[in-house]
């Protein structure tokens, strides 16, 4: 059973509009979340995180929300850009599990100009 | 060169052959990982190896072998492998393990078919 999920496998958005990608999770002990990015034929690169004391954070276009009782967060991508086209992937941890982090199975974002 | 850099980039091996992979990294980071990307699926973990020692091994067949020898030097060890571990294999670093804050620096993979 998968402890983060990613149930939008695929998202298109018009260039300038809002993007937004959704993770669940199902652990309560996850408080450290990140999102990274991936372009094919590329590995994944780190875009943000969020750590539980907080249900924001922000990092210019990039803004990711944690709704620690609905298990779930968010990233928003504003305006978006065509090279935001990308497999975007959620993570969490636990504080008592280090760095291991389980990832979502990614959402397919394409930014049409 | 920075960063993590894994070679080769594409692998084809059959059934029988012996092959590895090679992950290395400049960044002065004392994690390294094993991660395993099988289509959509989500990236599963294979190993971590922390100051050169491995901590975890995900119940990963034996066919899997992993070595670091040293802290900026992964490897992975592939024999007998069977067609359902073709997949993208990407090393990762980090400054150390067990700890939380940042994440990962990713190679860019190794996409292996296994014929």
């Amino acid at each position: 059973d998968q402890q983060v999920k990613q149930n939008s496998p695929s998202l298109s958005v018009q260039e300038g509009r809002i993007s937004i990608l959704n993770c669940d999770y199902t652990n309560s002990m996850f408080d450290y979340f990140l999102w990274y990015k991936k372009y094919p034929a590329e590995g994944p690169t780190f875009l943000i995180s969020i750590s539980s004391i907080k249900d924001k954070n922000e990092d210019g276009r990039f803004t990711v929300f944690l709704n620690k009782s609905a298990k779930h967060l968010s990233l928003h991508i504003v305006p978006s850009q065509p090279g935001d086209s990308a497999v975007y992937f959620c993570a969490a941890s636990a504080s008592n599990y280090g760095q291991n982090f389980v990832f979502g199975p990614g959402t397919r974002l394409s930014v049409l100009p | 060169e920075t960063g993590v850099t894994q070679t080769p980039r594409h692998l084809v091996m059959g059934m029988t052959n012996k092959k590895s992979l090679k992950c290395e990294q400049h960044l002065g980071h004392n994690a390294m990982y094993w991660y395993k990307q099988s289509a959509k699926k989500p990236l599963e973990l294979m190993f971590v190896y922390s100051l050169e020692e491995r901590v975890e091994n995900n119940s990963v067949p034996s066919r899997f072998s992993p070595e670091c020898p040293n802290s900026s030097h992964l490897f992975l060890h592939l024999h007998t492998l069977q067609p359902e571990d073709s997949a993208l294999y990407l090393c990762a670093s980090s400054q150390d393990w067990g700890k939380q804050g940042g994440g990962y620096t990713f190679g860019s993979g190794t996409r292996l078919t296994v014929v």
